[in-house]
């Protein structure tokens, strides 16, 4: 089955720097790889998705890239706030009817 | 993106019994999820609940233990049976939806068992 690895575990920085969260994937079949982000107690929520057709995908301050041939994809936050903190998950999935692989997570801190 | 309401939103349990988790979905969907999350860890799928047949399961799980229903395309129910302290965890219901095949989640249960 597909595995998903993700870098770093846990990252500090400083309010106004960037922040990039690595992960990278085992099954080339994969062809969706979402970004959730949890904060303390609640659910994760998806905040930016990328599908295999696609090499970059931006949403104001977060950007995802995916390199396909090397396998792995990258999420990408600028101008970090506070309320950027939180544990950030990727995920691959070969799409529709088929299930989630999750990285194991990386715990943001922003330090105002 | 969907409703997911997802029922108790925590419980603490005695060592033995049982516990159902309720997920309904405001809408029609295609795949429902359980998943679980232990403290400070990534979410593990646990099964697949498919609509009016048996749930898939991923490996280290079986359906003695946790049983899955999910009579209809909107509700679906998890029971964590004859429960252990390993059990404590956070319990996660997700849908995708045909339209967007994107995954959400719902708010979650905080099983705690003493």
């Amino acid at each position: 089955g597909e595995n998903v690895e993700q870098h770093p575990s846990t990252l500090s920085v400083q309010e106004g720097d960037s922040a990039v969260i690595k992960c990278t994937y085992s099954d080339s079949a994969s062809n969706y790889f979402p970004w959730y982000k949890q904060e303390l107690g609640k659910r994760p929520q998806l905040i930016i998705d990328i599908r295999s057709n696609v090499g970059e995908k931006k949403d104001q301050r977060i950007a995802v890239t995916l390199n396909k041939t090397a396998k792995h994809f990258s999420l990408h936050i600028t101008e970090t706030q506070p309320e950027d903190s939180a544990v950030y998950f990727c995920a691959a999935s070969k799409g529709s009817r088929n299930q989630f692989y999750f990285g194991t997570g990386t715990s943001l801190t922003v330090i105002p | 993106s969907a409703v997911i309401s997802q029922k108790p939103s925590r419980d603490i349990c005695q060592r033995g019994t049982s516990l159902t988790i309720q997920c309904q979905v405001d809408s029609q969907v295609t795949m429902m999820f359980w998943y679980r999350q232990q403290p400070g860890q990534s979410l593990t799928l646990i099964a697949t609940a498919n609509q009016g047949s048996e749930a898939t399961y991923e490996s280290g799980f079986v359906i003695d233990k946790f049983p899955i229903s999910r009579p209809n395309l909107t509700f679906s129910t998890l029971t964590v049976s004859n429960m252990s302290p390993e059990d404590s965890s956070i319990y996660l219901c997700s849908v995708e939806r045909a339209t967007n095949e994107k995954l959400f989640f719902g708010s979650g249960t905080q099983l705690s068992v003493l």
